[in-house]
């Protein structure tokens, strides 16, 4: 079955960038049946969702990071990658990535996104110097 | 503060019922039946148990119901059981712009 992981630095300093790496494996990041998110939650707290991306390289983000948030695939690879610039204490927390199920009307030919079908197991990110 | 509001926390005993309501708005809970729930358990990824309001992913115990009214969706666990104890998130579509919010979470503590 398909899996997510998520790979990257634990400690990163303030103003500095966050990388993280989200690896697929099961099945192919190409399908044309999802979006491949990101979402993060800081200790004690809960959910923000960051981010996604599609296998084509089209990006959404969530309008309060979309300064600060780049999200790019490597279909090559079956990975997709989270940066994050400009980074202080507040983007302390565990990221996770997570497939973004694709939501089609056939009766009205609407589309949208459903639910976050599978997720990795997170990792913590701490922002400090 | 999180797009939509949830109780901070729920409780029951062993074997009754309880709901978590999730209030949005018209731009989002009302507007799509795209709502879906996610249960984590300390130190856990959250799980999938509820998505388009009302439909239950396989091998998601049908202890679990979801509905909708309105700007309010609801998440239903009957039968309380002992490892139901964890926190509770409703998500929902929000429109191309937006795209998905949160609720701040549930905490569910069975007695």
């Amino acid at each position: 079955q398909v899996q997510l992981q998520e790979s990257g630095p634990g400690l990163v300093k303030p103003s500095q960038t966050l990388s993280l790496t989200c690896t697929v494996s099961g099945g192919s990041i190409s399908s044309g049946s999802y979006y491949w998110s990101w979402i993060r939650q800081p200790a004690g707290k809960g959910l923000e969702w960051i981010g996604r991306i599609y296998t084509s390289g089209s990006t959404n983000y969530n309008p309060s990071l979309k300064s600060r948030v780049t999200i790019s695939v490597d279909t090559s690879k079956n990975q997709f990658s989270l940066k994050l610039s400009s980074v202080t204490a507040a983007d302390t927390a565990v990221y996770y990535c997570a497939r973004d199920v694709k939501y089609y009307d056939i009766l009205t030919g609407w589309g949208g996104t459903d639910a976050f079908d599978i997720w990795g197991q997170g990792t913590m990110v701490t922002v400090s110097s | 503060q999180s797009a939509l509001t949830q109780p901070a926390s729920v409780s029951g005993s062993p074997g009754q019922s309880i709901t978590i309501s999730c209030t949005g708005t018209s731009s989002d809970v009302g507007s799509y039946n795209l709502v879906s729930w996610y249960q984590q358990h300390p130190g856990k990824a959250p799980k999938l148990m509820i998505y388009e309001v009302s439909k239950r992913p396989s091998g998601v115990s049908n202890r679990f119901s979801g509905s909708k009214s309105g700007n309010t969706a609801s998440l239903t666990i009957s039968g309380l059981q002992a490892e139901d104890e964890a926190d509770y998130y409703c998500c929902s579509y929000a429109g191309s712009s937006t795209l998905k919010v949160f609720g701040g979470g549930t905490k569910l503590t069975v007695l």
